[in-house]
Formats: structure tokens, sequence, C-alpha cells
């Protein structure tokens, strides 16, 4: 079954405490995104890969980083979260104009 | 002015209503446009592409307007299923790698 694999699916840390949020897909799509959705604002996005080794800021990339050392995963790292990124977070994997999501990953920090 | 702009809503409307919505953006230079369905605490997920003039999909007709730069998004006899947040989807690049979306418009069907 083609899809995006996002984990943990829920996360709950504290301030300065660094985490990873994976995600992992199946499709063999070149492109792959993280975004943040927050009430209001919809959703943002944070840092995209065009390929392998090829990663690029989007338009709220403060905070994060990223890496795309094989094709089929694309971690997002908070090397020291804040309250400010408590956030709804989904990963998208693309080939050509349709993205296919994760689950999500609702992080709370503390 | 924000990039993308859509009304929030929430939209009302009784089981076989017709609703649309708008979704206005800045950049002229766009080509390619998408609506997107979201489920409450769910993924999005594409509903329909606008690549010219308009497209359409059974129940859904989506239109692209250039010269007042906004799609718009037609639901004809709304279910209750067709609940949910619409999300606009406007490239930013040229490579389409870049997106942005905009916040959403909420419909709610009622029996």
């Amino acid at each position: 079954e083609a899809q995006v694999t996002q984990n943990p699916r829920y996360l709950i840390t504290v301030t300065g405490k660094k985490l990873t949020v994976t995600c992992s897909q199946n499709m063999n799509h070149e492109y792959m995104s993280w975004y943040r959705q927050d009430p209001g604002l919809g959703l943002r996005q944070i840092y995209y890969s065009m390929n392998v080794e090829v990663t690029d800021k989007g338009d709220v990339p403060e905070g994060y980083k990223v890496s795309r050392k094989e094709k089929r995963n694309f971690p997002l790292i908070l090397e020291s979260p804040s309250p400010n990124q408590t956030s709804l977070y989904f990963c998208a994997s693309s080939w050509g104009r349709e993205a296919f999501f994760g689950q999500g990953t609702r992080l709370t920090v503390v | 002015r924000k990039e993308v702009e859509q009304d929030p809503g929430p939209f009302n409307v009784p089981e076989g209503a017709t609703v649309a919505f708008n979704c206005t953006y800045s950049n002229s230079a766009s080509q390619s446009f998408f609506w997107y369905r979201q489920d409450c605490r769910k993924e999005p997920k594409l509903l329909m592409s606008v690549y010219s003039s308009g497209n359409e999909d059974g129940r859904f007709t989506a239109q692209l307007n250039r010269a007042s730069q906004y799609i718009s998004l037609l639901i004809r006899d709304s279910k209750l299923s067709d609940s949910a947040t619409y999300l606009c989807v406007v490239p930013k690049n040229t490579g389409g790698f870049k997106t942005i979306f905009g916040a959403g418009t909420r419909l709610f069907v009622k029996a």
C-alpha cells in the first residue's frame, strides 16, 4: 500500500530537549516536504527536499533542521524545541503535482 | 495582501444545496492550482487540480479566473460526507515544490 508514515503520532516534550520526527514514504517519490498546521494559519511549509541531499527552506524554517540521506526518509529535527513549536506537523511526498500526506504528528512543547 | 486567501467560513448548508468557495492568490505567474480536502484532525487529500480554465469531477467543479486571480470550488447537491475543510493550494515556484496553502474554508452540511 502506498503511504507516507510519520512517527510518533503524538509527542509531549519539554523545552530544549532535542527531538526527531521521522517520515518515510514507499512510493519512490523524489520530492518531500514538511508542514506545520496551526489554527487560523493553515499549513505552512517548513522545509522541502527535491531529492537526496537536496533540501531548501520553506516559509517557516526557523528552529527546524532536516536531512535527506535516503530517498524514502525525510526526518524533521528540532534541536531545542520551544513552546511556539507546539503544532500539528505533516510530512508529504509527491511526484508530479499531487502530494500525499502522512497522518500527522501532534507535538506539544511545555 | 496574503499570498493565498480563503474565506474561513464556516459555511453551514443543508443537504442538497449548492455551495461555492473562492480562493484569491497574489502571484500572477502561478500556473497551476489545487483544492485539497481535510477532514477533522486528518491529513489533507487532493480533491482537484486546476491547470487552465477549469475542471469538473462529478458534483465538484473548480474554476480559474486569471484576470481576477482567484479560483473557485463549486459543490453541487451537497452530501453530509462533504463536511470538511477545503484548502486552496498555489505552488510558489515554477517547479511546484514551494507551495502555499490557504488557511482553509470549513463546510458543514446538515441533514
